[in-house]
Parts: C-alpha cells; structure tokens; sequence
C-alpha cells in the first residue's frame, strides 16, 4: 500500500518568515495529495490539495508544489503569521479507487514573535 | 448542513471494561475513516470503510478493537478489555469519493480515558 513520509517532524520560524514542509510518496498511481492544519485541540481540516495534473497550486500565502517524477511534494508558507502554529498533515490517494487516503506522521509547526 | 458527528465527546472508563464510540458521517459520504490520535500524536490509522466493500482492517492495533458500519451510515467502534495505553483521541472522518469529493472531513473526536 501507500507509503508517506513527512519531514520535518518539528519547524520553528520567526514570524515573518517561511516555512517549508516536505513529503514523499511510495505509489506512483497516487494523484491527488491534499494538506491539513490541526490547530490545537480542534479536529483537522483542509487547506489546501493539488491534483498530479498541475505542478502547483497557490491560494494567498500557502502554496503546495508536486514533483511526479521524484514523487514529492511540500507545503510552502510565506510571511508566516502566529495563527499558522499548527500541525499540518500531508496525505496522498488515489482516486477512482478503493483505495484509502494515507497522510503523513505531521508537522509541529511554531511560528514566534 | 451537518457536519460528522460523535459520540460521546468524552469517555472516562475502567481498565477492563469495554466502550463503543459512535460517529455519524455526512449524509451521502461512502467512506468513512477511523484515526485514533494520542495527546501530541499523529492521526494513527485504524480502519477504514468504503461502500459495500469490504473494510480495511489493517490499522487495528489488536483484536479487542472492532468496528462496524450499519446500512452504509453509522459507525461504532467498539474496544473491548480496555487498557490504559488506549487512552487517546478517537476520531471518524467521511468523506464522498469520486469527482472533486476527496475533502476529508472530520468529526470532533471522542476523548478517551482509561483509568
């Protein structure tokens, strides 16, 4: 099945600076590959996904790229703002499938002042 | 609309004894997930249901966990014998394949405690 791997586990960065979050994926059937934010004590929700027919997807300071080839992606956050102090879950599936989503072991992500 | 649902919000148990966690997906959602999430925890895979398929089972940590869904709707996970290593966060996600319906949505999660 689907292997995903995340890294890093923890990232601190000023606020005001970016941050960036890698993944990889064992299945290249895999095609859609979404990302989510687990804010403390709150249950995790999307952020944003990207399909394997585009290299990459921006909406405002949270862009998401996928190389097929290396079959990686990352989650890029610019000018990074106290609110983004979260967990972030990538996940990969294939779709038109039976075939589970699988996310990745997350990301502890401290933005400071 | 409704998101997913579950119940109950917290479970405090004795070791030993056994607990059924409910979750309620959205109307419509033919999948529907099982993570369990110790405090700090990524989202631990348990089970996971997709339609009249068969459900994959392979996240069951042992045989005193099991879950059912009734008429492609209702979950129940159900823990028997509980440990205390089995203190955590239980949470059921849906969502509906096909198309642009891959969004994951999760329900509040059942706070498990075993004492």
């Amino acid at each position: 099945g689907e292997n995903v791997e995340q890294h890093p586990s923890t990232l601190s960065v000023q606020e005001g600076d970016s941050a960036v979050i890698k993944c990889t994926y064992s299945d290249s059937a895999s095609n859609y590959f979404p990302w989510y934010k687990q804010e403390l004590g709150k249950r995790p929700q999307l952020i944003i996904d990207i399909r394997s027919n585009v290299g990459e997807k921006k909406d405002q300071r949270i862009a998401v790229t996928l190389n097929k080839t290396a079959k990686h992606f990352s989650l890029h956050i610019t000018e990074t703002q106290p609110e983004d102090s979260a967990v972030y879950f990538c996940a990969a599936i294939i779709t038109g499938t039976a075939s589970k989503l699988t996310f990745g072991t997350g990301t502890r992500l401290q933005v400071t002042l | 609309g409704a998101g997913v649902s579950q119940s109950p919000s917290n479970k405090v148990t004795e070791k030993g004894k056994d607990v059924e966690l409910r979750c309620d997906p959205i109307s419509g959602h033919t999948a529907l997930y099982w993570y369990r999430q110790s405090l700090g925890q990524g989202l631990e895979f348990l089970i996971y249901f997709q339609g009249n398929s068969a459900p994959d089972k392979s996240g069951l940590p042992s045989d005193r966990f099991s879950a059912e869904r009734t008429g492609g709707s209702v979950s129940t996970l159900t823990i028997q014998r509980t440990q205390q290593e089995d203190s955590a966060v239980y949470l059921c996600a849906s969502n509906v394949r096909g198309g642009e319906g891959y969004e994951q949505y999760f329900g509040p999660g059942t706070r498990l405690t075993v004492t």
